[in-house]
């Protein structure tokens, strides 16, 4: 397994600019989890994907965000019209399901994407 | 949702120490409990999992578990400087969606 990787690492765009963040998960995992994380909170759940599906949406995602996963393979989040209080890591998890693997009982974090909106 | 709390910190004690962090949960039916350890500017990573009631040790780490009192923590044995980080607390819910707290802040002085 390489990891969960993600890209770009940093990006800083001004407000009101679009930005997309992809996600690669680690080889055959079928759930892919997007959080959210600002300076000294831990983070928070934003969407879910099961293979190309998004089963769950968080109320923190407005519509501004949207997450897409077209082939069950990597992901991408795009923010729309961004503002300040999105600055942020946005960090992509990935786990097999739990019936699949022994490991399935836990999730795996890329080294996220941070985010500044100036 | 499920509500994870932990005290921010940050918990100082001295290098060769026992570092104690503590974690209460709400949900009475949470069975999954993690803990993330995570460096500034980077990523968490997992240290320890536990499932089911009492202690689980792993090297320097020991994880316990209460859940009649909705309560986990976290001993660090010999508390070493690189054990420095932010030490988050996880519940696991429904198709592996976590629930983090906002973490306790270590600082391990030489």
């Amino acid at each position: 397994d390489t990891g969960v990787s993600q890209d770009p690492r940093h990006k800083i765009t001004k407000r009101g600019q679009n930005v997309t963040f992809r996600c690669d998960p680690i080889s055959e995992h079928n759930r892919l989890y997007w959080y959210r994380q600002t300076l000294g909170q831990g983070p928070e759940f934003l969407t879910y994907f099961q293979n190309e599906a998004q089963l769950e949406k968080s109320r923190l995602l407005s519509d501004r965000f949207s997450a897409e996963r077209p082939k069950g393979s990597f992901s991408t989040l795009e923010i729309q019209r961004t503002e300040q209080g999105d600055s942020a890591m946005y960090l992509c998890a990935s786990s097999p399901s739990r019936d699949r693997a022994p490991s399935g009982n836990t999730i795996y974090f890329g080294e996220g994407s941070w985010l500044t909106v100036v | 949702q499920k509500e994870v709390e932990q005290n921010s910190g940050p918990l100082s004690v001295p290098e060769g120490a026992i570092a104690s962090l503590n974690c209460t949960y709400s949900d009475r039916v949470s069975q999954s409990f993690f803990w993330y350890r995570q460096y500034s500017g980077k990523s968490p990573e997992l240290i320890m999992s536990i499932y089911s009631n009492g202690d689980k040790e792993d090297g320097r780490f020991t994880a316990q578990l209460n859940k009649a009192s909705q309560y986990v923590s976290l001993l660090i044995r010999d508390s070493q400087p690189s054990d420095s980080a932010t030490y988050l607390c996880a519940v696991r819910g429904d198709f592996n969606k976590f629930y983090f707290g906002s973490g306790t802040k270590l600082n391990v002085k030489p």
